[in-house]
């Protein structure tokens, strides 16, 4: 049973980069089956994909994110990284690690989740 | 931009049928997956591959598909079903993928 656990601070002034790291237990992150990915969930809002990286190091950013994140990961450690750049009020959300099966797009769909990490970015 | 689009809310009464529609223009050519999100915690797959079901989800859910919509069907809903369900698809406009805006799922 593979579990993924968000860590990293809770808080972030505005302006400044958001770091969260993703540690995987129970699945091989190198796996040719999977990608893996991030998500986030506003306040009282939808869902939103942010990307995903193969193990590789190929990643595949949403537009909407393309030019403030950075993903990448670790396999010696088993864990993934994220980094939003600029931060601001709007970026206040659940931050989601998932494993993704691959499937006939690039990305795959998520199909396990961290349970969720809330960042505040403060002004 | 909302590239999948779901109805905002679907209200039913227990043992009644929900049906969750969703629209994109890529989803006459991609599958759609389903997911479920209770209050505070991580959403979870119900359908994947349009129609498939992954294991120890109840048969009261299905999918089915009709040119660019997509629909979840939940059969004799109980009030457990009651929570916010998002289809997921390749967008429209690009090579990446995207989730419709949600659909709050009411059961009472």
């Amino acid at each position: 049973q593979v579990q993924l656990q968000e860590s990293g601070p809770g808080l972030v002034k505005s302006s400044e980069t958001l770091s969260l790291t993703c540690s995987v237990s129970g699945s091989s992150i190198t796996s040719t089956g999977y990608y893996w990915g991030w998500t986030r969930q506003p306040p009282g809002k939808g869902l939103e994909c942010l990307g995903t990286i193969y193990y590789t190091g190929t990643t595949y950013y949403s537009p909407s994110f393309s030019s403030r994140v950075t993903m990448s990961v670790d396999t010696s450690k088993s864990q993934l990284s994220l980094k939003l750049s600029s931060v601001t009020a709007a970026d206040t959300a659940v931050y989601f690690c998932a494993r993704h099966k691959r499937a006939d797009f690039w990305g795959g769909y998520p199909t396990d989740w961290g349970q969720g990490i809330l960042v505040t970015v403060s002004s | 931009s909302d590239e999948l689009t779901q109805p905002p809310s679907v209200s039913v009464s227990p043992g009644q049928t929900a049906r969750i529609s969703c629209s994109g223009d890529a989803l006459a050519q991609k599958y759609a997956y389903w997911y479920q999100q209770k209050s505070g915690q991580a959403p979870v797959l119900v359908i994947y591959d349009d129609t498939k079901r992954p294991p120890g989800i109840p048969e009261r859910f299905s999918g089915s598909t009709s040119g660019t919509m997509v629909t979840l069907t939940i059969t004799g809903a109980q009030v457990e079903d009651d929570g916010d369900y998002y289809c997921y698809s390749v967008a429209t406009s690009g090579n990446y993928v995207v989730f419709g805006g949600g659909t709050k799922l009411t059961v009472l």
